[in-house]
């Protein structure tokens, strides 16, 4: 257990919809990622929050995903108008300090019909 | 970005070491070399992570070469539970960067 949580774990939605996940790391995690992924393929970065500065982001992040990390505790990340290529695997890790492991939660799987 | 390669895929006897082989040959000279492995249904686990020097830890040891230019992932004795999904991952600390790099990975079966 690494003690980031993700919620919910499974999310099956129709096209068009707007989703929600929530990402709760342990109160050291003062760092926190989100992070995509597709079967077959290695984690791909989405956006990189320090406490609650949102200090990196993916190129490859549409307009319809947004972000955020208020008082630099828990994270959410919503995406709109979901689309059928949305559906993955969405991994949030939290880490302490500049250097150091990354803190994976279980991940929030996203089926888009 | 800079990049890692690894073999698709290997195979190892339970009980017997693993080498896991990383190339990144635009390492530069800053930058970490992290493992992560991920079990099925489940998030990338941390195993370990160097510089410059060798490091050990519980899980495994971490080999890297004088010119930093590739690295091993030792698993002393694989066991049922090693079989995994292993990335090798550059971590830059200066290039304005905070981001870590997945490939794809090495898929790692072992055989009972």
């Amino acid at each position: 257990d690494t003690g980031v949580s993700q919620d919910p774990r499974h999310k099956i939605t129709k096209r068009g919809q707007n989703v929600t996940f929530r990402c709760d790391p342990i109160s050291e995690h003062n760092r926190l990622y989100w992070y995509r992924q597709t079967l077959g393929q290695g984690p791909e970065f989405l956006t990189y929050f320090q406490n609650e500065a949102q200090l990196e982001k993916s190129r490859l992040l549409s307009d319809r995903f947004s972000a955020e990390r208020p008082k630099g505790s828990f994270s959410t990340l919503e995406i709109q108008r979901t689309e059928q290529g949305d559906s993955a695997m969405y991994l949030c890790a939290g880490r302490q300090g500049s250097i150091g492991e990354l803190f994976f939660g279980e991940g929030s799987r996203l089926t888009v019909l | 970005d800079a990049k890692t390669t690894q073999p698709n895929s290997m195979e190892s006897n339970e009980e017997e070491p693993v080498h896991l082989p990383c190339n990144h040959s635009t390492i530069s000279g800053t930058d970490y070399i992290h493992w992560y492995r991920q079990l099925p249904s489940q998030g990338p686990e941390y195993v370990i992570h160097g510089l410059t020097s060798n490091v050990n830890n519980r899980m495994a040891s971490l080999a890297i070469a004088e010119d930093r230019k590739s690295s091993t992932l030792i698993l002393h004795r694989a066991t049922l539970r090693d079989a995994a999904v292993y990335y090798c991952i550059l971590r830059p600390t200066t290039s304005g960067t905070y981001k870590y790099i997945f490939g794809t990975g090495t898929r790692l079966k072992v055989l009972a």
